[in-house]
């Protein structure tokens, strides 16, 4: 059964560095978003990406965020200069369309720790 | 302010018996409702989705209702299993949204002792 796919599954950075996780989205879905979960907390959501352009964006997703489908098969969230807060659990998903009430599949998450 | 709120926050049940878990959101214009399931360190799985019309939706063992008039939602559990265990979250989607664009309750923690 196709899945989304992430990587790494735990990364472990210092304060201030660059950080970027990756995706594979399924193969023949068109609309991909980034969540976090910071421990303990609500997932919430951070981006949606369609058409090599960002759709929506929330509050959390600021300058140091951004993303980017670099070639046909990933999806890369880059956190420019990480801070404690950015400590989560990054999960990727992916649909094949774009209507509100449509499917979404989740990879099994990136653990990001900053220390 | 959307917000999706959930009930209990945990729930400890034996092995065979049923449970109903509960959701309240004030997420607004409402587009559907989501119920998902979330092992521990895994990505959520899509368990029903529900729209406005629809008052009750199966998947299994599971059994979703919605009430848009009251703005609640329930998922029951039947006759469960120790691979239920996990955290079960309740999502909602506004009309006008972009697909992605959801807002997730914190759970509730389900675990199933033999």
């Amino acid at each position: 059964e196709p899945e989304v796919t992430q990587t790494p599954s735990h990364q472990v950075t210092q304060m201030g560095q660059e950080v970027i996780l990756r995706c594979v989205p399924i193969s023949n879905h068109l609309y991909f978003y980034w969540y976090r979960q910071i421990l303990g907390q609500k997932v919430e959501f951070l981006v949606s990406f369609y058409n090599n352009e960002i759709s929506e964006k929330s509050e959390i997703f600021d300058d140091q965020f951004s993303v980017e489908r670099p070639d046909g098969s990933n999806f890369t969230l880059k956190i420019r200069s990480t801070k404690l807060e950015d400590s989560a659990m990054y999960f990727c998903a992916s649909s094949p369309k774009g209507q509100n009430t449509g499917e979404l599949f989740f990879g099994e998450g990136s653990r990001l720790t900053v220390l | 302010k959307n917000q999706v709120e959930q009930s209990p926050q945990s729930l400890i049940i034996l092995e065979g018996k049923n449970c109903t878990l509960q959701c309240n959101y004030t997420v607004s214009p409402f587009s559907n409702l989501r119920w998902y399931k979330q092992d521990t360190g895994r990505g959520p799985v899509s368990l029903t989705i529900m729209t406005f019309s629809e008052n009750t939706k199966s998947n299994g063992r599971y059994t979703a209702t919605l009430d848009a008039d009251t703005k609640q939602s329930s998922l029951h559990i039947t006759a469960s299993q120790l691979s239920d265990s996990a955290s079960y979250i309740c999502v909602v989607s506004a009309r006008g949204s972009t697909l992605g664009r959801l807002y997730f309750g914190r759970g509730t923690q389900l675990t199933v002792w033999p």
